[in-house]
């Protein structure tokens, strides 16, 4: 049963960065796209950043393009989102969740983790 | 971008009750078609992919049927573990795309 765990959320203030991680156990990481999915306090979902299973592709929701940077480390079974010129409209929880195969149009998310949430306040 | 719209937004049921959401899209996704269930605090759960496939360990009580761009969740006879938020996904293009959701309370 495969097993996700995010960290690194918190409070930062606009325009820092903020880099979270999502550990993954119970499954071979190295063998499925990951997704980052985020989720506004009493709002829906938004997707927000995919990587294929080598972390060679990679893409994401127009709202985080060029500020946001989703990478991997197959070896450490460890996803990353580096978040980069934060504003208060990417307060959320964020979410990991496993594609349902390798490539980045493998875009069913049948594990997801806890959550972290961040907070983008001055 | 694939637009996914959700109705109602809300709704009240009985335990026992037979529940339905449906979830339109902006263009054809042939069967590309996801539901998840998230309650109060709790991470989405994948409930049904391919537009009718039962994810494994979920309830037979639940079932989803549709193709191109009408879509239908069911619950057959509602459990009070049932009460919560349900969104519709579709995975046929990038973005890939939720509905607003429909939240399911207790009547």
């Amino acid at each position: 049963q495969g097993q996700l765990v995010e960290s690194g959320g918190g409070v930062v203030q606009p325009g820092r960065s903020l880099r979270l991680s999502c550990a993954a156990t119970g499954f071979t990481l190295s063998s499925y796209a990951m997704h980052w999915v985020r989720q506004a306090p009493g709002r829906g979902l938004e997707w927000v950043a995919v990587t294929s299973y080598d972390g060679g592709h990679n893409y994401y929701a127009d709202s985080v393009k060029g500020r946001f940077t989703i990478s991997r480390d197959n070896s450490k079974s460890t996803l990353y989102l580096q978040m980069g010129s934060l504003i208060a409209e990417d307060t959320a929880v964020y979410y990991c969740a496993r594609g349902d195969c390798s490539s980045t149009s493998c875009r069913r998310f049948d594990y997801w983790g806890q959550g972290t949430l961040v907070t983008v306040s001055s | 971008d694939i637009q996914m719209t959700q109705s109602p937004s809300s709704l009240s049921a009985s335990v026992g009750d037979r529940v339905t959401i449906t979830c339109r899209a902006s263009q054809s996704i042939s069967n590309n078609l996801n539901w998840y269930q998230q309650r109060p605090g709790n991470a989405p759960n994948l409930l049904i992919y391919t537009a009718f496939s039962l994810q494994s360990g979920v309830p037979s009580r639940f079932s989803g049927s549709g193709s191109g761009t009408d879509f239908t969740l069911t619950i057959s006879s509602l459990q009070p573990e049932d009460f919560a938020t349900y969104y519709c996904q579709q995975s046929y293009s990038t973005p890939p795309t939720f509905g607003q959701g429909t939240k399911v309370e207790i009547k």
